[in-house]
């Protein structure tokens, strides 16, 4: 079968910084993907992370380790708008979503 | 304005009656894909499509249909919808056939079967 898991719910303080863990058990692996989608709008993309490593851009970093079938999402200085959910996707053939972990970033 | 356009936005409608929800992309990407989005269940792929004339399933099929005559287009089909298929409904498009490029998705049709 095919697993991608990620925390629920996080909660952090505004200017904290907060990563958001993704692990994932897939049959085959293109890549894996960072969305963001505030409540009620369509995921919009972060990041993209195909070989092992950081890769930063702006607040923003996301790290793959393909041996652990792990990834994190960095999100620095958090902003109040940053209130969204963070999607984990894995690419096979098509496109496997994580159920998303909701952040609430409080003053 | 690069876009994915699904229409309508809101549906409500009777168990039983056929509907059909639109997409349409102006950004020539060969893959197009259908996700239905429940509380506490993510996205879940309904269909996909490498380019036109060829779909595949995805996760959960049962129920709807697609069609890929042409590039730009990807209706999503309910011959019979039922309430079970209340959901929030995404469609997306990239570039590249292995989904290594990134997705774009449009706006989200919020359907309710009564």
């Amino acid at each position: 079968g095919q697993n991608i898991d990620q925390p629920t719910e996080m909660t952090a303080t505004e200017g904290a910084i907060v990563q958001i863990n993704c692990t994932y058990q897939t049959s085959g692996f293109n890549g894996l993907f960072w969305y963001q989608q505030h409540a009620g709008e369509a995921p919009t993309f972060l990041s993209y992370n195909v070989l092992d490593g950081l890769e930063e851009k702006g607040r923003f970093s996301s790290f793959l380790s393909r041996s652990k079938g792990y990834s994190y999402l960095l999100l620095k200085e958090l902003q109040m708008k940053d209130s969204a959910s963070y999607l984990c996707a894995v690419s096979v053939n098509d496109m496997r979503f994580g159920a998303g972990t909701r952040l609430t970033v409080k003053p | 304005e690069a876009q994915v356009t699904q229409n309508p936005r809101y549906l409500i409608t009777v168990t039983g009656k056929k509907l059909t929800v639109t997409c349409s992309q102006n950004m020539n990407h060969e893959y197009m894909s259908w996700y239905r989005q429940d509380p506490g269940l993510g996205l879940r792929q309904i269909y996909y499509s490498m380019n036109v004339e060829v779909t595949d399933k995805g996760d959960v099929p049962e129920g709807y249909k697609v069609s890929r005559k042409e590039k730009r287009n990807f209706p999503l089909i309910l011959e019979s919808p039922s309430p079970n298929q209340t959901s929030l409904y995404f469609c997306a498009s990239s570039l590249g056939g292995l989904m290594n490029t990134e997705a774009f998705f449009g706006q989200g049709t919020r359907l309710t079967v009564v």
